[in-house]
């Protein structure tokens, strides 16, 4: 069975711009999580959705948002990107009722 | 407020000896506690849970809710356990993953 994919895997783009992360889940996996992943702030919980609605969220701020389709693909958004959204944003999935969550390999988004 | 504290940035040992990977929690209910690891260019991986109660490569993990600890254990280091060893929580029934700030193992031939 495929693994969590997240695209893409590297980018890079400047200040006041805007971005889009997409996550594919492992099949049959109908929660998604996001995380941002910092040298400074280490592993931080973004938004977790499921059945299209999003379930919990983190404290970050409205620049940040997220969304699942029916097939239970996700996209994290961040507009007007700062320096600090520099990092490595993980995505993971799990199985409905499950804890165990299941990471994809990260999309590392640099900002200048 | 939910916390997890791993104490040690880096465990060096040579290999052979003892590992304890040390996490304690704070949280006033009953969390579900586990340990993440990640390998060197590899994506994170789920190591063990605390209810599954299993030894995975070795190591295993006691939760200690009177001392709120949920220490990681593996009796003989090998070289390849050399990683990234994250503690992490989920508690309110959510699906939010508190994680430590993580212990960077090194196991020395």
């Amino acid at each position: 069975k495929a693994g969590v994919t997240q695209t893409p895997r590297y980018l890079i783009k400047t200040r006041g711009q805007q971005v889009t992360l997409s996550c594919s889940p492992i099949s049959g996996h109908r929660s998604v999580s996001w995380y941002q992943q910092t040298p400074g702030q280490g592993l931080q919980f973004l938004f977790e959705y499921f059945s299209e609605t999003q379930r919990n969220k983190g404290n970050f701020p409205g620049r940040f948002s997220g969304r699942q389709f029916s097939n239970s693909r996700s996209e994290m958004n961040v507009s007007t990107l700062e320096l600090g959204d520099s990092a490595l944003y993980l995505c993971a999935s799990s199985w409905d009722g499950s804890y165990e969550q299941y990471f994809g390999p990260g999309t590392r988004l640099t900002v200048t | 407020a939910q916390r997890v504290t791993q104490p040690e940035k880096l465990l060096s040992v040579f290999k052979g000896a003892p590992v304890e990977l040390k996490c304690n929690y704070s949280y006033s209910g009953s969390p579900e506690l586990f340990w993440y690891v990640q390998y060197s260019r590899q994506r994170l991986q789920l190591l063990l849970r605390h209810i599954s109660r299993e030894s995975i490569k070795g190591f295993t993990a006691d939760l200690n809710k009177g001392e709120t600890s949920f220490h990681l254990k593996k009796p003989f280091a090998q070289e390849e356990d050399s990683a990234m060893y994250y503690c992490a929580l989920i508690g309110d029934s959510s699906y939010k993953l508190i994680f430590g700030s993580g212990t960077r193992l090194l196991v020395r031939p």
